[in-house]
C-alpha cells in the first residue's frame, strides 16, 4: 500500500530564512504534486513533478523529484509572511492519490 | 468564471438520514474526485471518476456511494451517514488525469457534521 509521508508537519521559521519540506513515499510513481491550503481555504495546486530529476520553480518555493529515492522536496528560500499556509505533497498511484498529512508552515517576522 | 462548485457548503445532520453534497465543474474536465480531510490525516480519496459512467474507489469508500451520470456532475451520497463521516469534503476535478502536467482543480470544501 502506497504511503506518503511529510516531514516536518510543523514548521515555525523566521523571515528571510531558508527551508526544506521533505517528502517521502513507499511505492513507486512517476506523478507527484505539491498544493498549498491557507486556513479556512481550498487546496492551490503549486507544482506538478513528472519525472526523475525534475525541478520547478516558481517565486521563493522550489520543489523536486528523486524517483528513486521516493523523495520529493519543497524548499523555501527567504520566507516572507504570505508563505505562511499548510502544504501538501500527493502522489498519484494508478489514479489513486494518495496525500501527505501536511506540513503546517508559519513564516514570523 | 471556471470553477468546481459544491453545495451545500455547511450541513449539520443527524445518524442515518441520507444526504447528497452536489459537485458540478464548468471547464468540461472528464476526471472527478472525492476527497475527505480530517486533522493530522491529510486528504484521502473516497472516489473517483475518469468518465461519464467510469468510477473507482479510493483510499476510504466505506460508507459512500458515487455517481457519474453526466460529464459535469459528481454527487458524493451518504446513505446513512454515521459520527465517523463528519468531515470536510473536497471535490476536484482535472482535465484528462494522468496526462503531462494535468493537475487537479478543488471546489470550496463541504464542512459536514454528523450527530
Amino acid at each position: 500500500e502506497l504511503k506518503v509521508e511529510q516531514n516536518p508537519l510543523f514548521l515555525s521559521m523566521q523571515e528571510g530564512k531558508n527551508y526544506t519540506i521533505y517528502c517521502n513515499y513507499s511505492t513507486t510513481s512517476d506523478r507527484l504534486y505539491w498544493y498549498r491550503q491557507d486556513p479556512g481555504k481550498s487546496l492551490e495546486s503549486l507544482f506538478v513533478l513528472l519525472s526523475n530529476g525534475a525541478v520547478k520553480q516558481e517565486g521563493r518555493l522550489m520543489a523536486s523529484l528523486d524517483t528513486k529515492a521516493r523523495l520529493s522536496t519543497l524548499h523555501i528560500t527567504a520566507a516572507v509572511h504570505d508563505l505562511s499556509a499548510t502544504y501538501f505533497c500527493a502522489v498519484d498511484n494508478n489514479n489513486d492519490m494518495r496525500f501527505g498529512a501536511g506540513t503546517r508552515l508559519t513564516v514570523k517576522p | 468564471e471556471a470553477q468546481v462548485t459544491q453545495n451545500p457548503r455547511y450541513l449539520i445532520t443527524v445518524t442515518g438520514k441520507k444526504l447528497t453534497v452536489t459537485c458540478s465543474q464548468n471547464m468540461n474536465h472528464e476526471y472527478m474526485s472525492w476527497y475527505r480531510q480530517d486533522p493530522g490525516l491529510g486528504l484521502r480519496q473516497i472516489y473517483y471518476s475518469m468518465n461519464v459512467e467510469v468510477t473507482d474507489k479510493g483510499d476510504v469508500p466505506e460508507g459512500y456511494k458515487v455517481s457519474r451520470k453526466e460529464k459535469r456532475n459528481f454527487p458524493l451520497i451518504l446513505e446513512s451517514p454515521s459520527p465517523n463521516q463528519t468531515s470536510l469534503y473536497f471535490c476536484a476535478s482535472s482535465p484528462r488525469w494522468g496526462q503531462v502536467e494535468e493537475t487537479q482543480y478543488f471546489g470550496p470544501g463541504t464542512r459536514l457534521l454528523v450527530l
